[in-house]
């Protein structure tokens, strides 16, 4: 089974900042990965897909970069809004597993 | 306009079995894997059970293998998970997610969840 570590678990962070959040796979997964936000009560969005990729409607302060196994989820200019917990799903292979998730915090 | 909604959470003891249901609606139901995701209260998501399209290829998370079952009706645009010899640990916020079709990727649409509390 592929192991998702995500790093930091949790972090502090001021509005205007650039934040990077890393994802290890245990195996290569090539770009299977995909990244989500959730906010406490609601259900998780998708940011992320295919490792790079955009979901539409989301803000281009949202980024993805990687491939085989280092992910990294890039805020170039943290907003109010973006106050959450975000997680890591690898879909290469199954079981699918998410990264132990990393709650994003006011400084 | 993508929808899936779940329902048929509840109360349950251990031991018992609870049936969850996620009606989808706004696409292609018959085109798509589909999923189950949970989240015990306050922990992380955990992915628990994928099935393709056609019911062909069924895959299960260890911690629910032999104890759930995941199945679709295409003609009622329906996916199911049935859950057996629930145990306190499975408590937790359900969700169905939308899998994959050729030249898509997964996990893009969720429902809204249902819990499921497993207690004596």
């Amino acid at each position: 089974d592929i192991q998702m570590t995500q790093s930091p678990s949790a972090m502090s962070a001021s509005v205007g900042d650039r934040v990077t959040i890393t994802c290890r796979a245990s195996q290569g997964i090539s770009n299977y990965l995909a990244w989500f936000q959730q906010k406490p009560g609601k259900v998780p969005k998708r940011l992320i897909y295919a490792a790079s990729s955009l979901q539409s409607g989301v803000p281009s302060r949202f980024s993805g970069s990687g491939s085989g196994t280092e992910f990294t989820l890039t805020i170039s200019s943290l907003q109010p809004e973006d106050f959450a917990t975000y997680y890591c799903l690898q879909h290469s292979t199954y079981p699918h597993s998410f990264g132990q998730g990393t709650k994003l915090e006011i400084k | 306009e993508v929808q899936l909604v779940e329902s048929g959470g509840g109360l349950v003891k251990p031991g018992g079995s609870l049936r969850l249901s996620c009606a989808a609606s706004g696409f292609t139901f018959s085109s798509y894997s589909m999923n189950w995701v949970r989240q015990a209260p306050g922990k992380g998501l955990e992915w628990v059970s994928s099935i393709s399209s056609s019911s062909s290829y069924i895959y299960y998370a260890d911690s629910v293998k032999g104890r759930f079952t995941i199945s679709r009706d295409n003609a009622k645009n329906s996916l199911y998970l049935q859950m057996n010899s629930l145990r306190a640990e499975d408590t937790a916020v359900y969700y169905c997610a939308r899998g994959t079709r050729v030249g898509e990727t997964p996990f893009d649409y969720w429902g809204q969840g249902t819990l499921v509390t497993v207690s004596s």
